[in-house]
């Protein structure tokens, strides 16, 4: 089965330091989303992409987060500089939206710590 | 705006049947269902679309009701695997596909 790829798995890091996290989309998905999900706030959608295009990124943190897509099999979130607030786990997803039964596929999702 | 579930949480034992609500104050374009169990991510289960009111594979179904902006996951004779949190995502319309999560439903399955 394809699968939305995600590196690194698992990440700790010091306060203030750079964070970036990879997602690969499933080849020919033309719509990618990053989510942050925590036990208080669920599923929090941070930025969404379709055709390498931004599309809304309104619910990204601007000062600190930024979500790139530099080509159609890599899709970047960025956090700099990290805070204790953004341990999270971090996923991406992918999917074509004008299929009507094919939904989003999520990747793994990374585990983001912040001490 | 987030969709609102209902209820947070239930428990059933095996073979009981389930219902999962979820409402939106917007009009919607679209409803999808996820599963997620724990430490996993999301799967998807299925989508239904403006004019379109009820879907169904196996034992879970769902339906789209517009004119209420309400859907509901149905899910009977639920077997062990049906244990997780769902979540209902919604698209307000074909302009605006963003995908907004409900705050989900832990569903759990006893013997």
């Amino acid at each position: 089965d394809a699968r939305v790829t995600q590196t690194p798995r698992h990440k700790v890091t010091e306060m203030g330091q750079e964070v970036t996290m990879r997602c690969q989309p499933i080849l020919g998905h033309n719509t990618v989303f990053w989510y942050r999900q925590t036990m208080m706030q669920g599923l929090e959608l941070l930025a969404y992409f379709r055709n390498r295009a931004p599309l809304d990124d309104s619910g990204m943190p601007k000062d600190r987060f930024s979500a790139e897509m530099p080509d159609a099999t890599l899709a970047t979130l960025k956090i700099q500089p990290s805070e204790p607030r953004d341990s999270a786990v971090y996923f991406c997803a992918s999917g074509l939206w004008d299929r009507e039964d094919y939904g989003y596929t999520f990747g793994s999702g990374t585990r983001l710590t912040v001490v | 705006q987030q969709p609102v579930q209902s209820p947070q949480a239930v428990i059933l034992r095996e073979g009981e049947d389930a219902v999962i609500n979820c409402s939106s104050s917007k009009a919607l374009y679209s409803v999808h269902w996820y599963r997620q169990k724990h430490g996993e991510a999301p799967v998807f289960l299925m989508i239904l679309l403006k004019g379109g009111e009820q879907k169904g594979h196996d034992k879970i179904s769902a339906s789209f009701n517009e004119k209420k902006q309400q859907s509901s996951l149905y899910l009977t004779a639920s077997q062990l695997s049906y244990s997780g949190t769902y979540f209902c995502g919604t698209e307000i319309d074909i302009g605006n596909e963003k995908l907004t999560f409900g705050t989900g439903t832990r569903l759990t399955i006893i013997p």
